[in-house]
């Protein structure tokens, strides 16, 4: 299994550009979800889904979208980056959605946005 | 509001040193509170779960304990490649609420 798999690894922005963040589990894992991580602040949780079709918002959702079409795989896109929204993003899965804590990271993507 | 505070923030010790990282929290009924380790420029890796208080975990040198108001990670004699940053998270409904972690450096 390559487990959870993100890309790109790095990725430079200008304000107001958009892009696709990639998130892929080959685990069979009902639960997903995307977190950034800031110095200071921890980790975050942006967008979760508990299944295929099923998406809701965490604690900072604000300027992402997301969107579960298959168990597999669960993008996360920025609609019109901001500098604001400079920071590593880690997405990560587990078995199922009551079993939230024991959640398998990616190895993240670091983002800046000039 | 639920809420996860961890300490101390960072932490050095001598290889051999056994020490403890605190995590306390407060969460409107706890379905569990998560250990995670984080390597630089890595994602978090799942260690430990507990679910009620009096419970332990114990992976080689670390045990992880639990009350109704806070964990700990004890670390015995550790060893510099126990260096890293842990992680304490708590689920509230279908979330984690995460901790900022400590960091934990540990010299030969």
């Amino acid at each position: 299994n390559a487990g959870v798999t993100q890309t790109p690894k790095f990725q430079v922005l200008k304000t107001g550009q958009s892009m696709t963040l990639q998130c892929a589990q080959d685990m069979n894992h009902e639960y997903m979800s995307w977190y950034r991580q800031d110095p200071g602040m921890g980790l975050r949780l942006i967008h979760y889904s508990v299944g295929a079709g099923i998406t809701d918002q965490g604690e900072v959702p604000n300027g992402y979208n997301v969107s579960r079409s298959t168990t597999e795989d669960f993008p996360l896109r920025l609609l019109s980056a901001a500098p604001s929204q400079t920071s590593v993003y880690f997405c990560a899965s587990s078995f199922l959605w009551d079993r939230v804590g024991e959640q398998y990271f990616g190895p993240g993507t670091r983002l800046t946005v000039t | 509001e639920d809420q996860v505070t961890q300490s101390p923030e960072a932490l050095r010790l001598q290889e051999g040193e056994s020490s403890s990282l605190n995590c306390s929290y407060t969460v409107s009924g706890l379905r569990g509170l998560f250990w995670y380790r984080q390597d630089p420029g890595k994602g978090p890796e799942f260690l430990f779960t507990l679910y009620s208080a009096g419970e332990e975990k114990e992976k080689e040198r670390l045990k992880a304990t639990l009350t109704k108001k806070e964990s700990f990670l004890h670390i015995t004699a550790p060893k510099p490649e126990d260096s890293a940053t842990y992680l304490c998270a708590v689920q509230a409904g279908t979330a984690l609420i995460f901790g900022k972690g400590t960091t934990l450096s540990v010299s030969s």
